[in-house]
């Protein structure tokens, strides 16, 4: 059972670039997440889904795009990258509101040059 | 907006000594509440989950208490190890499924 998996686990763009990190969950979750990780700051949500094509904004969502097309993945784009976005990202999942536990992947370390 | 605050921000503590974590959040309407570890350079590894209807729970060493309706909960390690050094994540899920996390309490137990 591989739980959250994301792709990639470490990357480096140049400003401007594009690039989508990718997230899947094997346990048929209706939510998922992305939130990213900042020094001093937190984890904090960028967009989340509680279902195939339902996506809502969370805390710090610009700069970010995502999709819901199937109930398993859950990618997030980057359109044109910028030195603010590098951080560590991580992806969560989890049932629906019945109070059960977050499941979050082994996070993806973006630099941003 | 809820906000979740834990304290302190680091401590070190002797092997064998009890470590107490404290974690607070501005708003008592909460599902649950979730202790993480978090090793440095890796992902959230989930210790307990408490739901908004408990006063505990329990795994091992580690028990959580919370108190919703004062809006704080404390993660108890019993008699501490090396292994036990981590950084610990406590957050709140509430809302449309948010999570809402504080900054971690980062942990050194001293050998």
């Amino acid at each position: 059972n591989a739980g959250v998996t994301q792709t990639p686990k470490f990357q480096v763009l140049k400003t401007g670039q594009s690039m989508t990190l990718q997230c899947a969950q094997d346990m048929n979750h209706e939510y998922m997440s992305w939130y990213r990780q900042d020094p001093g700051m937190g984890l904090r949500l960028i967009h989340y889904s509680v279902g195939a094509g339902i996506t809502d904004q969370g805390e710090v969502p610009n700069g970010y795009n995502v999709s819901r097309s199937t109930t398993e993945d859950f990618p997030l784009r980057l359109l044109s990258a910028a030195p603010s976005q590098t951080s560590v990202y991580f992806c969560a999942s989890n049932r629906a509101r019945t109070s059960t536990e977050a499941f979050f992947g082994q996070g993806t370390r973006l630099t941003v040059v | 907006k809820q906000e979740v605050t834990q304290i302190p921000a680091a401590l070190s503590v002797p092997e064998g000594e009890n470590l107490v974590l404290n974690c607070s959040f501005t708003d008592s309407a909460i599902y649950n509440l979730q202790w993480f570890r978090q090793d440095p350079g890796k992902g959230l590894t989930s210790l307990l989950l408490i739901q908004s209807s408990q006063r505990e729970q329990t795994s091992g060493r580690l028990n959580a208490s919370l108190d919703k309706s004062s809006g704080r909960s404390t993660l108890y390690i019993a008699a501490s190890q090396p292994g036990d050094s981590a950084t610990y994540l406590c957050a709140v899920l509430y809302g449309n499924n948010r999570l809402a996390f504080g900054k971690g309490n980062q942990v050194v137990v001293i050998p």
